[in-house]
Order: C-alpha cells, then sequence, then structure tokens
C-alpha cells in the first residue's frame, strides 16, 4: 500500500530560525513528490520533485529528492510569521494516484 | 481564468440524507480527484477519475460515491452510509500527462446536523 510519513507532525519555532521538514515515502511505481502548503482553505503548490538529487528554490524554500532513501526536505531559511501553515507532501505513481501524508502543522512565533 | 471551482462552500445535513457536492474545472485536464481532510489526517483520497466515464475508488471510497459523465465535472455524493461525514472536502486536478502539479478548489465543508 503506498503511503507518505511526514516528520515532525508539529512544530514552533521563532521568526528568524530555519527548519527543516521530513516526507518518507513508499509507493508501487513512482512518478513525483510535491509539496504544498496549506494555510486556510486550498493547498498552494510549493515543488513538484521528480529527480534525485536536484534542489529547486523558491525564495527562502528549497526542497531536494533523494530517491534512494524515499525522502525529501522542505527547508525554510530566515522563518516568517506567515510561513506559518501546514505543509503537505504528496506522492503521485505512475497509475496517476496522488496520496498525501498527514502534514507538518508550522507555527511561527513573533 | 482556468480554474477548479467547489460549491457550496458549506453544507449542512441531516443523519440520512445523502446530498452531493460540486465540482467543475476549466482546466481542461482529464483527471480530476476528491479528498476529505479531518483535523490532524492530512488529505484522504476518496475518489479518483484519470477519464470520462471512468473513476477509482481511493483509499476511504466507503460511503461515498461519483461519478464522471463530462470532463468538466466531477460530483461527490455523500451517502447516508458514511458513518462520520463531516469534514472538509477538496477536489483537484492536474495535468497527469504533463506530469504538472494538482490545482485544488477552495473546498466545501460539509456538517451533519
Amino acid at each position: 500500500e503506498d503511503k507518505v510519513v511526514q516528520s515532525p507532525l508539529s512544530l514552533v519555532v521563532h521568526e528568524g530560525d530555519t527548519v527543516t521538514l521530513n516526507c518518507s515515502y513508499e509507493v508501487t511505481n513512482f512518478r513525483s513528490l510535491l509539496w504544498y502548503k496549506q494555510e486556510k482553505k486550498a493547498p498552494t503548490f510549493l515543488f513538484m520533485l521528480t529527480s534525485s538529487g536536484i534542489e529547486k528554490k523558491s525564495g527562502r524554500l528549497s526542497s531536494i529528492l533523494d530517491k534512494k532513501e524515499l525522502s525529501s526536505i522542505l527547508n525554510i531559511t530566515a522563518t516568517q510569521t506567515g510561513d506559518s501553515a501546514i505543509y503537505l507532501c504528496a506522492i503521485m505513481n505512475r497509475d496517476d494516484k496522488i496520496i498525501f501524508g498527514k502534514g507538518t502543522r508550522l507555527h511561527i512565533l513573533p | 481564468d482556468g480554474g477548479i471551482t467547489q460549491s457550496p462552500k458549506y453544507l449542512f445535513r441531516k443523519e440520512g440524507q445523502n446530498v452531493t457536492l460540486s465540482c467543475e474545472q476549466n482546466l481542461n485536464h482529464d483527471a480530476m480527484y476528491w479528498y476529505r481532510q479531518d483535523p490532524g489526517q492530512g488529505l484522504r483520497l476518496i475518489y479518483y477519475s484519470q477519464i470520462v466515464n471512468d473513476f477509482q475508488k481511493g483509499d476511504i471510497a466507503e460511503g461515498y460515491s461519483v461519478s464522471r459523465e463530462k470532463k468538466e465535472s466531477f460530483p461527490l455524493t455523500v451517502t447516508s452510509a458514511q458513518k462520520n461525514p463531516t469534514a472538509f472536502y477538496l477536489c483537484a486536478s492536474p495535468e497527469v500527462f504533463m506530469n504538472t502539479e494538482a490545482f485544488f478548489g477552495q473546498g466545501t465543508r460539509l456538517t451533519v446536523v
């Protein structure tokens, strides 16, 4: 059964800190790994990763995939209160099934 | 603008009643998905459809039904057999051929009263 496990489930840090969120997976026929940020309603897309070892960056956020370890990390540097959200990791397999983890709830203290 | 529209935003249902949640997309995508979100549970896949007139069960399909008669539409019916239907429901649609991210609707919050 395909599975996505995120850790930690909850994290509280101070503004300016750097955080690393983890995502590990078990999937038959991996196609891609996706990261989303969810603040109120609809998740918003952050990154899609398909190849191992290639870092994707967007401002203070970056992510990398390790297919050998079946995992990915999402880094956020110089955190701001606006980064407070639930961060969701998902995998898509080659049957087009998209499975999400439980998410990491990140809270940034001013 | 292309996107996914879910309606209604809020829905109240009496126990024992069926209710249908709407999801419409004008992205011209073949694939559409339904997820349920409960506090602390992330998104759990209910049903997904890769093409018109075809759909597959996700991990928590019991008590739900779907149809895909048109490319643009993928309605979800929450039946009376669903024992705990109060949740936030999200519809999504990726362009799987191009392997792009899934776009989400704004969700429907269903409450059973």
